[in-house]
């Protein structure tokens, strides 16, 4: 049971680059969750997804879209990176609205 | 959500029971408390929650007063690698679905 599992760990990208991150859980759980953490920052909800097929805004959810296609994964997609998207990213998944939250180990993304 | 709280940093003694407050005056009724922390650099780890009765499991202990207006979570033998920036959110049973993460509270467990 690996949990929740995010690809990939590390990125860089330049501005203007486009890419998809990938969350996967193996406990088949409803509820999935997109977070970004700034420095010194706490979490700030980007996306979620309350099953397969739906996806909801969250807080920040400017400049990123999701998809939910599967049940165990979670995508989140940068059409056009920004400098300001520098951030590490956590995907969660929770097995009920009111359970707890499950994260990943986080994706640390650079855009220059 | 309620807003929360916390003592910026703390220590705590290898071995010791650490005790983290956390103040939510205006929880309402069918707000629960979680508690979350994060070591450096992981993802935010699931400690415990409760809506009004202690609670407690393999991680910790949850107290929450009798007006529910604050809350301690109690690492009972904290040990090195409980050091961490630990969270305590207020969330609402029927609410959305984000979890309000403030700045915490940096828990170091001294040797």
């Amino acid at each position: 049971n690996a949990g929740v599992t995010q690809t990939p760990k590390f990125r860089v990208l330049k501005t203007g680059q486009s890419m998809t991150l990938l969350c996967a859980q193996d406990m088949n759980h409803e509820y999935m969750y997109w977070y970004r953490q700034d420095p010194g920052m706490g979490l700030r909800l980007i996306h979620y997804s309350v099953g397969e097929g739906t996806t909801a805004k969250g807080e920040v959810p400017d400049g990123y879209n999701v998809s939910r296609l599967k049940k165990q994964n979670f995508l989140l997609g940068l059409e056009s990176a920004a400098p300001s998207q520098t951030s590490v990213y956590f995907c969660a998944s929770s097995p009920t609205r009111r359970g707890e939250q499950y994260f990943g180990p986080g994706t640390r993304l650079t855009v220059t | 959500d309620a807003k929360t709280t916390q003592p910026t940093s703390m220590d705590c003694a290898e071995g010791r029971a650490a005790n983290l407050p956390c103040n939510h005056s205006t929880i309402s009724g069918n707000e629960y408390v979680y508690w979350y922390r994060q070591i450096h650099s992981q993802g935010p780890q699931y400690i415990i929650h409760g809506l009004k009765n202690n609670e407690t499991n393999e991680m910790a202990s949850l107290i929450i007063t009798e007006d529910r207006k604050s809350s301690t979570l109690i690492l009972p033998h904290a040990t090195l690698r409980d050091t961490a920036v630990y969270y305590c959110i207020v969330r609402a049973a029927g609410g959305n679905e984000k979890l309000t993460f403030g700045t915490g509270t940096r828990l170091t467990i001294i040797p």
